[in-house]
């Protein structure tokens, strides 16, 4: 049974960084690509970033690009994303997704909740 | 980027009857586009890829259609468990982008 459980979220000041982790398993892991999608009230779902499954390729929103990173561990199962410069519109629920199609939400977590304020 | 317009906004029918949301793009996404159902407090499912592909464990009565820029997801005859928010989702081009949602409500 394919999991992904995020972990790393909580409140933080405007300025500050935060890094969310997403553990694998149930998946050959080094075999996917994987994605970071948040989703807030007012703004929706939005696809924050993708990583190849051999780390050769990473793309980000145009919202968090210079800001966020994400990164992977293939020998550990586990997905990141270092978030810096946060600001309040960055609050959301962060959710690691992955699929047997490339852009196609087939697995998520639970979501992790970030909320940026002073 | 890609800008999906989901119709209409809300939804409301009773059980039984058949639903068809749609979901317009401002652009071709050829047939790269998915629907996907999200429940309160739950993360979204995916019901359909590439338009027209029931994911796995999807029951028959979700039927997606569509290419290039209009598409439609059709339910044909409504469980109480699918009165929910739904959304689609286009992995045509980066940044993937998400339709706004309609939300399907008992009437």
């Amino acid at each position: 049974e394919v999991q992904l459980v995020e972990s790393g979220g909580g409140l933080v000041q405007p300025g500050g960084s935060l890094r969310l982790s997403c553990a694998a398993s149930g998946f050959t892991f080094s075999s996917y690509w994987m994605h970071w999608v948040r989703q807030t009230p007012g703004k929706g779902l939005v696809w924050v970033s993708r990583i190849s499954s051999d780390v050769s390729t990473t793309n980000y929103a145009g919202s968090v690009k210079g800001r966020f990173t994400i990164s992977r561990d293939n020998a550990r199962n586990t997905l990141f994303l270092q978030m810096n410069s946060l600001r309040a519109e960055d609050t959301a629920v962060y959710y690691c997704v992955t699929g047997s199609i490339v852009g196609a939400g087939g697995y998520w977590g639970q979501g992790a909740l970030v909320t940026v304020s002073s | 980027e890609i800008v999906l317009t989901q119709s209409p906004a809300t939804l409301s029918l009773s059980p039984g009857e058949r639903a068809a949301l749609s979901c317009r793009a401002s652009r071709s996404v050829s047939s790269f586009l998915a629907w996907y159902q999200q429940k309160p407090g739950q993360a979204p499912r995916l019901l359909i890829y590439d338009a027209s592909n029931r994911a796995s464990g999807i029951p028959a009565r979700f039927s997606g259609s569509g290419s290039g820029t209009d598409f439609t997801l059709t339910i044909s005859s409504l469980e109480p468990e699918d009165f929910a928010v739904y959304y689609c989702q286009q992995r045509s081009d980066w940044p993937y982008t998400f339709g706004q949602g309609t939300k399907l409500e008992i009437k």
